[in-house]
């Protein structure tokens, strides 16, 4: 079956331009993470959607970053105004359910670089 | 707050030998410990996992037990292949709203040799 899907795969922009990341998570899932990779960070948190809600936007870096989620399946990561810092790999991964031990599927990530 | 700590790398080791990959965590409560794991070029996938005290997750040959005692959830393989080689992430869950929140560690790369 079809797996977590995110696009685009890399994504080159200038520093001040504003960027959409796209995830679709596995059919039937209801919970839906972001994490963001990068050399100097490693794996970070980022907002978590259960459904078409954000309950823990906790990890969000600045108010430039904002994330949306639409019929309890795609959702959308926008970077406005970006930052050189804003440069790494943002994962998203998707479980059937939000439960301590279910195991969260990840997506390829996107490759975002701010030049 | 929660936290997780693994041994840096990278590890090069020769096929067959024996592979430990160190891991503790800091945490209020009672996580689910996993290890994930990131082949060159592909994405992260879970390798194994333990949801409680003494449980052993093994996958792949590989195995790690969950050690309350010693907050601990080390990755062992008794004979490591080529085909091993790859990033190996040590992370715990967090509940948080009613989700699960993975916190990482940094990662260890792996690379084995003929």
């Amino acid at each position: 079956g079809a797996g977590v899907s995110q696009s685009p795969s890399n994504k080159v922009t200038e520093k001040g331009k504003d960027v959409e990341l796209r995830c679709d998570p596995i059919s039937g899932h209801t919970a839906l993470y972001w994490y963001r990779q990068s050399l100097g960070q490693g794996l970070e948190f980022l907002i978590y959607f259960q459904g078409n809600s954000a309950p823990d936007k906790s990890g969000l870096p600045s108010d430039r970053f904002s994330a949306e989620r639409t019929g309890g399946s795609v959702s959308t990561l926008t970077i406005q105004r970006t930052q050189q810092e804003d440069s790494a790999v943002y994962l998203c991964a998707s479980s059937l359910e939000s439960r301590f031990d279910n195991e969260q599927f990840f997506g390829p990530g996107t490759r975002l670089t701010v030049l | 707050g929660n936290s997780v700590t693994q041994m840096e790398g990278p590890v090069t080791l020769s096929e067959e030998a024996f592979l430990t990959i160190n891991c503790t965590y800091t945490a209020t409560g009672y996580p689910s410990l996993f290890w994930y794991v990131q082949y060159p070029g592909e994405g992260l996938q879970l390798l194994l996992k333990a949801t409680k005290a003494d449980d052993k997750g093994s996958n792949k040959g590989f195995e790690a037990t969950y050690r309350k005692e010693t907050t601990s959830f080390h990755l062992e393989k008794g004979s490591v292949q080529v085909s091993d080689s790859a990033v190996y992430f040590c992370a715990q869950s967090g509940l948080t709203g009613g989700g699960n929140k993975l916190t990482f560690g940094t990662g260890t790369q792996l690379k084995v040799e003929l």
